[in-house]
C-alpha cells in the first residue's frame, strides 16, 4: 500500500517560501507522476501541479509563477516551494501520486501551513 | 479551467439511508471524473474512477454513474463509517479541478 506523509514549518512569514516535502513509502517513486494539492481553510481544494519521476514539470497557471517542484529519487521524496507567500496561501497542504491518466490515486493526510508575521 | 459544481454542500442523513451527490463540469469531461472519501484528519481515499469504476477494495455500496458533464455518486445503506465529506475530480483537462464537496452528517 502506498503511503505518503507531508512534512514542513506550519508557520510561515509573509513574503517568504514555503517549502514542503512528501515521503513516498509502500512503493517506488519512479515511473509516476506526483502532485501537490491545497485546501485553504473554509474553501475548496486547488490543484497546484506536479512533477514527474523524471523531473518534467507542469503547474496550474494560477500559481505558475511562484511555484518550483522537486524530486530526490534516492529519498523517495518531492518538495514544493511557493514563493512569496501571503495570508491567502495559508492552507492545509496535500502530496499525492498522479496515475498517467491523470487520477489522484493515493494521497497523504495533509498538513496546515500558517501564513503570519 | 473546467468548473466542477458539486451538490448538496451537506446532507443530513441516518443509518440505512441511501444517499446521492451530484457533480456538473461546466464542459463535457467524457467519464474521466473520480470520486474520493475524505474523514477528518485522514488521507482522502479513491472511491470511484473513470466515473463508475470501483476503486478496489471499496464496498459495492459505493457506485458511480454519469458521462459528459452530469455524475452521480450514490451511498447505498449508509453506515456509521460513511459519515465523512465526498468530493469529484476532472481529470479530462488540466489542471485538474475539484468539486466544493458534501459533508454526510448523522
Amino acid at each position: 500500500q502506498v503511503q505518503l506523509q507531508e512534512s514542513g514549518p506550519g508557520l510561515v512569514k509573509p513574503s517568504e517560501t514555503l517549502s514542503l516535502t512528501c515521503t513516498v513509502s509502500g512503493g517506488s517513486i519512479s515511473s509516476y507522476y506526483w502532485s501537490w494539492i491545497r485546501q485553504p481553510p473554509g474553501k475548496g481544494l486547488e490543484w497546484i501541479g506536479y512533477i514527474y519521476y523524471s523531473g518534467i514539470t507542469y503547474y496550474n497557471p494560477s500559481l505558475k509563477s511562484r511555484v518550483t517542484m522537486s524530486l530526490d529519487t534516492s529519498k523517495q521524496q518531492f518538495s514544493l516551494n511557493l514563493r512569496s507567500v501571503t495570508a491567502a496561501d495559508t492552507a492545509v497542504y496535500y502530496c499525492a501520486r498522479l496515475d498517467s491518466s491523470g487520477l489522484l490515486d493515493y494521497w497523504g493526510q495533509g498538513t496546515l501551513v500558517t501564513v503570519s508575521p | 479551467d473546467i468548473q466542477m459544481t458539486q451538490s448538496p454542500s451537506s446532507l443530513s442523513a441516518s443509518v440505512g439511508d441511501r444517499v446521492t451527490i451530484t457533480c456538473r463540469a461546466s464542459q463535457d469531461i467524457k467519464n474521466y471524473l473520480a470520486w474520493f472519501q475524505h474523514q477528518p484528519g485522514k488521507a482522502p481515499k479513491s472511491l470511484i474512477y473513470l466515473a463508475s469504476n470501483l476503486q478496489s477494495g471499496v464496498p459495492s455500496k459505493f457506485s458511480g454513474s454519469g458521462s459528459g458533464t452530469d455524475f452521480t455518486l450514490t451511498i447505498y445503506s449508509l453506515q456509521p463509517e460513511d459519515f465523512a465529506t465526498y468530493f469529484c475530480q476532472q481529470y479530462n483537462s488540466y489542471p485538474l479541478t475539484f468539486g466544493g464537496g458534501t459533508k454526510v452528517e448523522f
